[in-house]
């Protein structure tokens, strides 16, 4: 099946540091990525649709400058946290569609913990 | 715009017992719909989707859903509980806005199943 890697799974990091988040899609191909915010027992709240080989769209309220996507090769999208501060904190998930075909869903990646300290 | 809303944040069922967690949508075409399962410090796994055609979806790990428009229903059942079912479900939407490309989750619902 479909195989979205997400890398790093945990992150602690200092007040002002920024983290860097990468999202692949392991055995196919997505223009199209998305990442999502979850906080503690919440449901997934989309940030942006990152699209390759051109700028995100980012929904209404999140900050572009402070959550830069980049989404580079049809394989590999990253998020990076920019000047993190602790109400950063959250878990971070992506998700690819697979290019081929009609009516493809979602692939989700295990997740990335954040913690700014 | 589509939406979808789980009735019932947290679902306690006995082990061996039916599963039924409860999913409406409203959209005014009809949508996509998804079940997703996700564990603990995890992402989202699919479970089934509907899209087109028959209106009764089988999923893995013995779950099924059934597309209703009368109803505007997308319910998930399993016969049977079992442990390893344990975990939170999102039901979610996708519509014609947008290409059917942004998918909207409901709230969740937490299953516990109990020994």
């Amino acid at each position: 099946g479909a195989v979205v890697s997400q890398h790093p799974s945990w992150v602690i990091c200092k007040s002002g540091t920024s983290v860097k988040i990468e999202c692949r899609s392991l055995d196919f191909q997505a223009t199209t990525m998305f990442w999502y915010r979850q906080f503690p027992k919440q449901s997934l709240m989309l940030m942006a649709t990152s699209n390759e080989g051109s700028k995100a769209t980012y929904e209404q309220g999140v900050e572009k400058d402070k959550f830069l996507i980049n989404h580079a090769s049809l394989t590999l999208s990253t998020l990076t946290v920019t000047s993190a501060h602790p109400e950063d904190s959250s878990f971070y998930i992506c998700s690819a569609k697979d290019s081929q075909g009609q009516n493809q869903p979602q692939h989700f990646g295990d997740g990335t913990r954040l913690s700014i300290l | 715009a589509q939406s979808v809303t789980q009735l019932g944040s947290h679902v306690s069922v006995s082990e061996g017992a039916l599963v039924l967690l409860r999913c409406n949508y409203s959209s005014s075409v009809p949508p996509y719909l998804f079940w997703y399962v996700q564990y603990p410090n995890q992402g989202l796994q699919l479970l089934l989707k509907y899209t087109t055609g028959a209106t009764l979806v089988k999923g893995i790990n013995g779950f099924e859903a059934e597309f209703k428009k009368s109803e505007t229903s997308f319910h998930l059942t399993k016969p049977s509980a079992h442990m390893s079912d344990a975990a939170e479900y999102f039901c979610a939407v996708s519509g014609p806005s947008g290409g059917y490309q942004k998918v909207t989750f409901g709230t969740g619902t937490k299953l516990q199943v109990i020994p």
